[in-house]
């Protein structure tokens, strides 16, 4: 089994709508989960950390479910500048030399 | 704004050549790392490092070596590129007072070995 698992996509949406990803992780000693953004042809950027309360930012909220063992990433009313692969990441443990990557879940909004 | 600059972005080279990638990070990072991403894998961790002189495998160090003679740069060698090295590398940075962790990437560099 992967350590992290996400549902490579596409996820094929309309501009305004509203759409989430799921990631399972298999650790359940990993303390850090974050959302990583990569754009085609770029390099990846934080986009969000994933707080065990979980978290806001604008029209981005991520949600931690230890029990279950996800982190999920919700956009509401998604802009075209949304399309991009979006990469669930984890810390097995404490410390973050050692990060965990997905392989990403590919968002193409339309307009 | 942190910068994390990669020598090359596209690189071919044949089956048996010695490959130098080269990372140059400007905000004093301490941690330093090389991950590969290929179609369908993601990023695997080949080496980081956390200080000057020191390394530590990642996930899939077979056929690579590193160096950081220096703090802000952190190189990854193929001693002999064979065909299944070609990818994409990205190096990254962070700092370890972070509360995140956050890792800055550089533009990544791809490798072709023919």
């Amino acid at each position: 089994r992967k350590e992290v698992e996400q549902d490579p996509g596409p996820f094929n949406v309309p501009e305004g709508a509203t759409v989430a990803f799921n990631c399972t992780y298999s650790n359940s000693a990993s303390q850090s989960f974050f959302w990583y953004r990569q754009d085609c042809r770029k390099e990846p950027k934080l986009l969000m950390s994933v707080y065990s309360s979980g978290n806001e930012d604008g029209r981005f909220t991520a949600q931690l479910n230890r029990a279950s063992q996800y982190i999920s990433l919700l956009i509401r009313d998604s802009k075209l500048s949304d399309s991009a692969t979006y990469l669930c990441v984890v810390t097995p443990g404490t410390g973050f030399q050692k990060l965990v990557f997905g392989t990403g879940t590919r968002l193409l909004v339309s307009p | 704004d942190v910068k994390v600059t990669q020598s090359s972005r596209y690189l071919v080279k044949r089956t048996g050549e010695k490959v130098f990638l080269e990372c140059v990070q400007d905000m004093d990072h301490e941690n330093m790392f090389w991950y590969r991403q290929d179609p369908g894998l993601g990023l695997r961790l080949i080496y980081f490092s956390y200080d000057v002189k020191m390394k530590e495998k990642g996930d899939i160090p077979e056929g690579y070596s590193v160096s950081r003679e220096k703090k802000e740069r952190f190189s990854l060698i193929l001693e002999s590129a064979s065909t299944n090295q070609t990818s994409m590398y990205l190096c990254a940075s962070s700092d370890t007072g972070s509360n995140t962790g956050e890792l800055f990437f550089g533009e990544g560099s791809r490798l072709t070995v023919l």
